[in-house]
């Protein structure tokens, strides 16, 4: 089955400095990413749909100069949460679509949990 | 009204009785719908999909739609304390891509 690698699992950053999460999906190609974020005990909170070769759709309340989302090819999603503060600190999910023309859930990648020191 | 919500949690249940997950959905054009399990620091992973009205099984679990109630519901026999987790109802409108939209969840404690 279709298989999305997040990197990386875990990070633990200082305040102020910028981390990058790196979703690849690994036997498809995924025109198409959803960024979650997800708060201990809490749902999982749409952030930004990346979309191969466009700019990302944010959701209203996301601030898009701050978690910067670019879709470089079709393997490749990435998030760059830039001057991060501890507020920051979440557990961060990719997930894809099925691949056009097929049906069913979504592929989420493992997950990268943030800490921001 | 949220768009989609799941019976609140937690729920706890015995080793070996069934488990009832509910959740509602308010788009009545909504044609996809799935249930998602998350461990505890872990993310989702998809258990059931249903797309028609009825029951549809797969080992010990089955989903149940209606659409008619915009209610989709998840039953786990048997259960084992290896299902206590997060329980994700989530609803799409289309077939395929397109944004799903989840409920809150419901946890699940299965206990031996």
């Amino acid at each position: 089955g279709a298989v999305v690698s997040q990197h990386p699992s875990w990070v633990i950053c200082k305040s102020g400095t910028s981390v990058k999460i790196e979703c690849r999906s690994l036997d498809f190609q995924a025109t198409t990413m959803f960024w979650y974020r997800q708060f201990p005990k809490q749902s999982l909170m749409l952030m930004a749909t990346s979309n191969e070769g466009s700019k990302a759709t944010y959701e209203q309340g996301v601030e898009k100069d701050k978690f910067l989302i670019n879709h470089a090819s079709l393997t490749l999603s990435t998030l760059t949460v830039t001057s991060a503060h501890p507020e920051d600190s979440s557990f961060y999910i990719c997930s894809a679509p099925p691949t056009q023309g097929a049906i069913g859930g979504y592929t989420f990648g493992s997950g990268t949990r943030l800490t921001v020191v | 009204q949220k768009e989609v919500e799941q019976n609140s949690g937690p729920l706890s249940v015995p080793e070996g009785a069934i488990a009832s997950l509910n959740c509602t959905y308010s788009d009545r054009g909504s044609q996809s719908f799935f249930w998602y399990r998350q461990y505890s620091g872990k993310s989702p992973e998809l258990i059931m999909s249903i797309y028609s009205n009825g029951d549809k099984e797969d080992g010990r679990f089955t989903a149940q739609l209606n659409k008619a109630s915009q209610y989709v519901s998840l039953l786990i026999r048997d259960s084992q304390p290896s299902d206590s987790a997060t329980y994700l109802c989530a609803v799409r409108l289309g077939t395929n891509a397109g944004k799903s939209t989840f409920g809150d969840g419901t946890t699940l404690t299965v206990k031996p």
